[in-house]
């Protein structure tokens, strides 16, 4: 596609649910980032991809919240056990080098019950 | 403690009038810059950047941005503001310059009234 995609674009989740949320880059970019935005507030780093390699996850607010990218180009966030303070909008970027400009996608809106 | 601030949480504008957003930032070395736009339900689409040379940058829709160095400051710019600038703005940084790892600052709110 054109732009960086993002499923589900919306996902209720019951507290204790473990999610999914997929991000489609853009094709060919080499650098994928994964940022968290709760409400009301700018993005916060969670995670960085270049191709597969997960280079830094330094953002990661707990080891239950896990994200792969095995063949360097789709990535997925895992989340375990949801919170609800784990309510946010999950916003992916990718890029076609770093450092360079980061493209996002639309974003999926946690709401944990 | 490393930081990207941005001072108004809301602006209000009439449209037709200036604009100018504040942006500062507390690292040491001179980092990437740059302004990103949020509308409603929307991802992040970017307005300009700055990695280096001349401290004045234009970006899209007619905004600008003036980097000082001496005030760690990139505040973003408009000479006339339209109706459909309403949304959320985003100053962030790349401190680091090679990771690619943006930090954001908490955004402004922009209402424009007609």
């Amino acid at each position: 596609g054109a732009g960086v995609s993002q499923s589900p674009r919306y996902k209720v989740a019951k507290r204790g649910q473990d999610v999914a949320l997929r991000c489609d880059p853009i094709s060919g970019h080499v650098s994928l980032f994964w940022y968290q935005q709760a409400l009301g507030q700018g993005p916060e780093f969670l995670t960085y991809f270049q191709n597969e390699a997960q280079l830094d996850k330094s953002g990661l607010p707990s080891d239950r919240f896990f994200a792969e990218r095995p063949e360097g180009s789709v990535s997925t966030l895992k989340i375990q056990r949801t919170q609800q303070e784990d309510s946010a909008v999950y916003l992916c970027a990718s890029s076609l080098r770093t450092p360079n400009i980061q493209y996002f996608g639309a974003g999926t809106r946690l709401s944990v019950l | 403690a490393q930081s990207v601030t941005q001072p108004d949480i809301h602006i209000t504008v009439s449209e037709g009038a200036s604009l100018e957003l504040r942006c500062n930032y507390s690292y040491g070395a001179t980092p990437y810059l740059f302004w990103y736009v949020q509308s409603p339900g929307q991802g992040l689409q970017l307005l300009l950047k700055y990695f280096s040379g001349d401290t004045l940058v234009q970006g899209i829709k007619g905004f600008e941005a003036e980097f000082k160095r001496s005030q760690s400051s990139f505040n973003l710019r408009k000479p006339s503001v339209h109706w459909s600038d309403a949304a959320e703005y985003f100053c962030a940084v790349d401190p680091s310059s090679n990771t690619g790892k943006l930090i954001f600052g908490q955004g402004t709110t922009l209402q424009v009234k007609p």
